[in-house]
């Protein structure tokens, strides 16, 4: 499994950009990058995932450094409802893959 | 949207009791998974099934048995809780087809006394 380095928190402003890094220097070339999200008192929840070219989806965006070893997540605009623990997980998409959470970053927006 | 539901948020059993953990999905995935989560250590895979009665351990099976009967179903069985079971267990499911994306249930939240 492919061992990744987030940031134990971060903390930003209501309807600020919020770019959340992962450093996966270990990955393999058939992981995709996972991004999941925690928030409170509830299960995991995706969010967004990549392999090489940068992603957006109506949550968020991925951008992937060129030599696969980091990623950034972007919050356009973050909410209040956007406060989580994030995760960020390599994982190849064949199967019955199990995921590999780490302890993720966790985002606190202020008001 | 896709739905994971878990039978209980919470639960309280005595030790020794034997408990069921129940997981239904109504996206008819083929895989389902059980977690489980503790401060400090993170998700962790007890068990997982790519298919009706078939299943496979994952990092922490021992304590646990599971059973899938159908395909929307996949059950967690404690034969003996024990307090060191008390935690947060998070099920989830997947399609093949859906490049690995897992959808979790809200959880349930079991004290063993």
């Amino acid at each position: 499994d492919a061992k990744t380095t987030q940031p134990n928190s971060m903390e930003s402003n209501e309807e600020e950009p919020v770019h959340l890094p992962c450093n996966h220097s270990t990955i393999s070339g058939t992981d995709y990058i996972h991004w999941y999200r925690q928030l409170p008192s509830q299960g995991p929840e995706y969010v967004i995932h990549g392999l090489t070219s940068n992603v957006n989806n109506r949550m968020a965006s991925l951008a992937i450094a060129e030599d696969r070893k980091s990623s950034t997540l972007i919050l356009h605009r973050a909410t209040l409802r956007d406060a989580a623990v994030y995760y960020c997980i390599p994982n190849i998409i064949q199967g019955a893959q199990k995921l590999v959470f780490g302890q993720g970053t966790r985002l606190t927006i202020n008001p | 949207d896709v739905k994971v539901t878990q039978s209980s948020r919470y639960l309280v059993k005595r030790t020794g009791e034997k408990v069921f953990l129940e997981c239904v999905q109504d996206m008819d995935h083929e895989n389902m998974f059980w977690y489980r989560q503790d401060p400090g250590l993170g998700l962790r895979l007890i068990y997982f099934s790519y298919d009706v009665k078939m299943k496979e351990k994952g990092d922490i099976p021992e304590g646990y048995s599971v059973s899938r009967e159908k395909k929307e179903r996949f059950s967690l069985i404690l034969e003996s809780a024990s307090t060191n079971q008390t935690s947060m267990y998070l099920c989830a499911s997947s399609s093949t087809g859906l490049r690995g994306i897992q959808y979790f249930g809200a959880g349930t939240r079991l004290s063993v006394l």
